[in-house]
């Protein structure tokens, strides 16, 4: 069981660059998001799904794409990359509406130089 | 949409003192209230949360309230220890939706 694996754990993109970030679970969990963390900012929501099929708009999705076919892969994409995506980028996920709270990978630092 | 509010940003305290972080939120649909604990490098860890039917909850030294009527939420923690430093987030939920987080309250506690 190794609940959320979000992989690269680091990455170095040039500005205009695409690529994908990727988030895995195996708890069955219907609820998966991506936020970003920013110095002072918090959390803030990107995309997030409900379930396989499903996903939705955050705080701010600008610059991002995210599909979910299956319940288990939540990935995010940067389409064209910005130095303003420069951040650490965190997936979690959660029982629909079962008491726990999210499960937190380990995050993704991402530089775009 | 959900607007999460937390404060102090920065929290200083001497060991065995309490500390309290308070959060507002902006949609009365919310029912769903965790607070996590992040340390330096690290993901947040969920340390308590709390349904809209629950006035408080505890949990040894951390416990948390909830005001329906005022929506505002807070987090105590008694007995404070250096381990304790952390950054704190709380955040509310509604169902079908994700978890909207308050911009976080750095806690230090010097022995």
């Amino acid at each position: 069981n190794a609940g959320v694996t979000q992989t690269p754990k680091f990455q170095v993109l040039k500005t205009g660059q695409s690529m994908t970030l990727q988030c895995a679970q195996d708890m069955n969990h219907e609820y998966m998001s991506w936020y970003r963390q920013d110095p002072g900012m918090g959390l803030r929501l990107i995309h997030y799904s409900v379930g396989a099929g499903i996903t939705d708009q955050g705080e701010v999705p600008n610059g991002y794409n995210v599909s979910r076919s299956t319940t288990e892969d939540f990935p995010l994409r940067l389409l064209s990359a910005a130095p303003s995506q420069t951040s650490v980028y965190f997936c979690a996920s959660s029982y629909r509406d079962r008491v726990g709270g999210y499960t937190f990978g380990s995050g993704t630092r991402l530089t775009v130089v | 949409g959900e607007n999460v509010e937390q404060h102090p940003s920065t929290l200083s305290v001497q060991e065995g003192d309490s500390a309290v972080i308070k959060c507002t939120y902006s949609d009365s649909a919310s029912n769903y209230f965790p607070w996590y604990k992040q340390e330096l490098g690290k993901r947040p860890q969920l340390i308590i949360d709390i349904r809209s039917n629950v006035g408080e909850k505890k949990d040894q030294r951390i416990a948390v309230t909830l005001n329906k009527t005022a929506k505002h939420f807070s987090l105590h923690i008694t007995e404070t220890q250096p381990e304790d430093s952390a950054v704190y987030f709380c955040a509310a939920r509604q169902a079908g939706t994700a978890l909207i987080f308050g911009k976080g309250t750095t806690l230090s506690v010097s022995s």
